[in-house]
């Protein structure tokens, strides 16, 4: 069962404009919700974590329990953010501690 | 530190060959992890070790895949034989504990079947 959904395989905006990138996660308890990023020809990197509730390059995420949704949101994208985003998630039940699930990833364009 | 390394970045092969995928995780780090990404199906995890235990290898797609972690600084992802729909770029990723969720990821091998 697919646990994280990213709705959107492409996301366009122009520069200045606000982006919202939308996670969605199907688990009951308390997960661990992240937000990695892979900018061009660059590895896979962490870009921040709910439980950390900072503000990476911009970017804020909040966990809606209600919702179970996680969106990544900026409120003026620039050109440098431009890159594959991938929302993921993690529990804490025996076996599965340490692993994520990823989402099938969002590509973000910011245009001039 | 260099961070997580893999080789080969591009390996090209005919199918039916043998093609041998090899990760070297951050010094000290005690989970490793073996993703692919494709552009159908994104990011999947294919195998993860914990102190170089096989934890959860789910994730490998049928027998022509294989994984070992033969000590703490080394991995390897096999797949033998080949087929062109094993084409993806395959991630290698390593973190500090199990309880840590915080992956670290190397640069990826793009193979390509032919």
């Amino acid at each position: 069962a697919q646990r994280v959904t990213q709705p959107e395989k492409l996301l366009s905006v122009f520069k200045g404009a606000p982006v919202e990138l939308k996670c969605n996660y199907s688990y009951s308890g308390s997960p661990e919700l992240f937000w990695y990023v892979q900018y061009s020809r660059q590895r896979l990197q962490l870009l921040l974590r709910h439980i950390s509730r900072e503000s990476i390059k911009g970017f804020t995420a909040d966990l809606n329990k209600g919702e179970t949704s996680f969106h990544l949101k900026k409120p003026f994208a620039q050109e440098e953010d431009s890159a594959m985003y991938y929302c993921a998630l993690s529990f804490d039940r025996g076996s599965t501690l340490g692993r994520l699930y990823f989402g099938r990833g969002t590509q973000l364009t910011v245009w001039p | 530190d260099a961070g997580v390394i893999q080789s080969p970045r591009h390996e090209v092969t005919e199918m039916g060959q043998e093609v041998t995928l090899r990760c070297k995780p951050i010094s000290g780090h005690n989970s490793l992890f073996w993703y692919r990404q494709t552009m159908m199906r994104g990011l999947e995890l294919l195998i993860y070790f914990n102190n170089n235990v096989p934890i959860d290898d789910s994730g490998m797609p049928e027998d022509r895949f294989s994984a070992k972690m033969p000590n703490a600084s080394f991995s390897t992802l096999k797949i033998q034989p080949s087929e062109p729909r094993d084409s993806a770029v395959y991630f290698c990723a390593s973190s500090l504990k199990r309880s840590s969720y915080e992956q670290y990821f190397g640069p990826g091998t793009r193979l390509t079947v032919t």
